[in-house]
């Protein structure tokens, strides 16, 4: 079945400069991967998604890139805020079958000022 | 605003006791979704629903079961619960989209926190 591993569990940065998250995923029928946001005590938000004929797509602060040749995919965060600050879980959903999302194990992102 | 509402939102109770919790939407959705969420876990899928005669088990729905009463509503039960089934659970809802294959985002609830003693 389908397998997303998400790195780094933790991170740390600087307010100003910029985050990376990068997640991998196992079947390489997988079309769709979406990034959400957890602000703490609070719901997974959808900040960010792609879809696999696309390799890269920018929203203001937040882009995402995606290489299906080496299946990985990375969220990248610039000029990183205070309210960056929450759990970042990536997910990828196969084309087949039961086209069901699988999370990764999520990142906690801390932005120090 | 459309909406995913889940009840209860904490819910504190013993080893053995059958446990519901309840999703409902108000976004015309027609796929609804049980997930749990543990710490370093990521989000696990217990259970989806395409539509109002559709039940599918997830990556983990040993212990639990579902009810879809309606488009708009879906059940989470357990059983006899245990307390490794301590956790946090989401309901999310998705549209079906142009196409079976069609790829749309999920919205989560505010999702319910349970204990069991």
């Amino acid at each position: 079945g389908e397998n997303v591993e998400q790195h780094p569990s933790t991170l740390s940065v600087q307010e100003g400069d910029s985050a990376v998250i990068k997640c991998t995923y196992s079947d390489s029928a997988s079309n769709y991967f979406p990034w959400y946001k957890q602000e703490l005590g609070k719901r997974p938000q959808l900040i960010i998604d792609i879809r696999s004929n696309v390799g890269e797509k920018k929203d203001q602060r937040i882009a995402v890139t995606l290489n299906k040749t080496a299946k990985h995919f990375s969220l990248h965060i610039t000029e990183t805020q205070p309210e960056d600050s929450a759990v970042y879980f990536c997910a990828a959903r196969m084309i087949q079958g039961a086209q069901k999302l699988v999370f990764g194990q999520g990142t906690r992102l801390t932005i120090n000022p | 605003d459309a909406d995913v509402t889940q009840t209860p939102r904490n819910r504190i109770t013993k080893t053995g006791k059958r446990i519901m919790l309840e999703c409902s939407q108000t976004k015309g959705h027609d796929r609804m979704y049980w997930y749990r969420q543990d710490p370093g876990l990521g989000l696990q899928l217990i259970y989806y629903s395409f539509d109002v005669k559709d039940i599918n088990k997830g990556e983990i729905s040993d212990g639990y079961s579902v009810s879809r009463q309606a488009q708009a509503k879906f059940s989470l039960s357990l059983e006899s619960a245990i307390p490794n089934q301590t956790a946090l659970y989401f309901c999310a809802t998705s549209p079906t989209g142009a196409s079976p294959y069609s790829n749309q985002p999920q919205h989560f609830g505010d999702g319910t926190r349970l204990s069991i003693l």
